[in-house]
């Protein structure tokens, strides 16, 4: 069956390292997603692509990068790790960019000290 | 700019109906989203809108109204595993679903 997938499930890194968060899906969807939850705030956007070669930012893009060099892979890099970017992170995948459900991965949750 | 309210938390008991309220204000809106979280898992979809009226899907059910900016989601014969949390999105035109912050509902016996 088709799915989407994340890894690690969970990370605890340090103040100032790079991680990244991978994420993977095989259903051939041209649109995905990174999303941030905490608690007070919900789900935020961080980063979308609506396929490969596109990236665009979301509302709290600051501190994080992303990459689509195939259709299945969409990594999350944090490039200095801060205590602020302590989450749970999801990624999300849509066929197509509008009217379209968005699956959800089982999220990473990312502890920074 | 978009702003997606909904009430933090709800109570309720089984074999009841509860409606939860999501009121909207966003710039090229292109479709009202309900999803369903458990406590420590991944967001699942519920319903979609994308023109006025009402939607329904076994136990539940979901209105819009877009001249209003508004939507509910309604549950009907509330069981306990209906206790989640649920989050209203709105599809942005030429962006993404942007989030509410989502209703906890608790559900007693």
């Amino acid at each position: 069956d088709a799915e989407i997938t994340q890894s690690p499930r969970h990370k605890i890194t340090e103040t100032g390292r790079q991680v990244t968060l991978a994420c993977h899906q095989t259903w051939n969807h041209n649109n995905m997603f990174w999303y941030r939850q905490d608690l007070g705030h919900g789900l935020r956007l961080i980063h979308y692509s609506y396929g490969v070669q596109d990236t665009n930012k979301g509302e709290v893009s600051d501190g994080y990068s992303v990459s689509r060099s195939n259709t299945e892979d969409l990594p999350l890099t944090l490039e200095s790790a801060a205590s602020s970017q302590t989450s749970v992170y999801f990624c999300a995948s849509a066929p197509d960019r509008a009217q379209e459900t968005q699956y959800f991965g089982p999220g990473t949750r990312l502890l920074v000290l | 700019g978009q702003n997606i309210d909904q009430p933090t938390e709800m109570t309720a008991t089984e074999g009841a109906i509860v409606q939860i309220n999501c009121t909207y204000q966003t710039s090229g809106f292109n479709g009202l989203f309900w999803y369903q979280q458990h406590a420590g898992e991944a967001p699942t979809f519920l319903s979609y809108n994308v023109l006025d009226g009402l939607e329904e899907k076994g136990r539940f059910s979901s209105f819009l109204s877009r001249s209003k900016g508004y939507s509910y989601l309604l549950l009907k014969e509330l069981q306990m595993k209906d206790s989640a949390s649920y989050l209203c999105a709105v599809f942005q035109a030429g962006t993404a679903l942007i989030f509410g912050k989502g209703t906890t509902l608790s559900v007693s016996s």
